[in-house]
């Protein structure tokens, strides 16, 4: 079981806008920043957003993050087809010093 | 061009001692801000942390797994080792190594290896 807690799956269809949460606790989310990492079918995950809400560059602004106390989201504008993929959340926790991740999301673009 | 990529043994019996390796360009683990770290995902399920090094060579460790892990840097290598000890079927997952650098007050994993598989099975 995972320390940040995602919905299993999302859905959309192309050019809707969808968004993910990440659940988590005052030692993760409530007080360090929350990374987004997207993993497309078969390939290593790439970060999609970092510190809550900064995107890397190349990574369109379709993509955006918000946080908010201990919970976090990611939200996909303007769907494509090519956005099909599984959406992790991650945090740095105080008490378990080191790296936690969800349980991630799987987007379906229908 | 930062690039990353993991190596060793695809196989591994129950009870062996796993090392992989993660050799590393376009960038150096000695510069400051700067670590690699090891993730794991078994097949169809999520993503798991495991292990983190930094440049100053302070070592971070999954608390569930910290009996088990060490993870050591060569930095004239440009290469990361992480060893599993008392390998499990459970340990089954593809292994990924990251860099992590500090990025707007957070230390996200912004380049990522293609992962290597390891299968333990007698």
């Amino acid at each position: 079981q995972s320390v940040l807690t995602q919905p299993p799956s999302a859905s959309g269809t192309p050019g809707q806008r969808v968004t993910i949460s990440c659940s988590g606790s005052s030692s993760n989310i409530g007080s360090n920043a929350v990374n987004w990492y997207q993993q497309l079918p078969g390939t290593a995950p790439k970060l999609l957003i970092y510190s809550n809400n900064q995107r890397p560059s190349g990574v369109p602004d379709r993509f955006s993050g918000s946080k908010s106390g201990t919970s976090a989201s990611l939200a996909i504008s303007g769907l494509q087809s090519e956005d099909e993929a599984d959406y992790y959340c991650a945090a740095w926790d105080d008490n378990l010093n080191g790296v936690v991740f969800g349980g991630g999301t799987k987007l379906t673009v229908l | 061009q930062i690039t990353l990529k993991e190596s060793g043994p695809t196989l591994v019996k129950p009870t062996q001692t796993l090392s992989l390796t993660c050799t590393f360009s376009g960038f150096s683990v000695s510069t400051s801000g700067v670590g690699v770290g090891w993730i794991r995902q078994p097949p169809g399920k999520a993503l798991e942390w495991l292990a983190l090094i930094y440049w100053d060579d302070d070592k971070r460790y999954s608390p569930s797994l910290k009996s088990r892990l060490t993870i050591t840097k060569d930095t004239s290598k440009n290469q990361v080792v992480l060893t599993m000890t008392n390998m499990d079927p459970l340990d089954t997952a593809t292994y990924y190594c990251a860099r992590t650098t500090e990025m707007a007050a957070t230390r996200p994993f912004d380049y990522w290896g293609h992962g290597t598989l390891v299968t333990v099975s007698s």
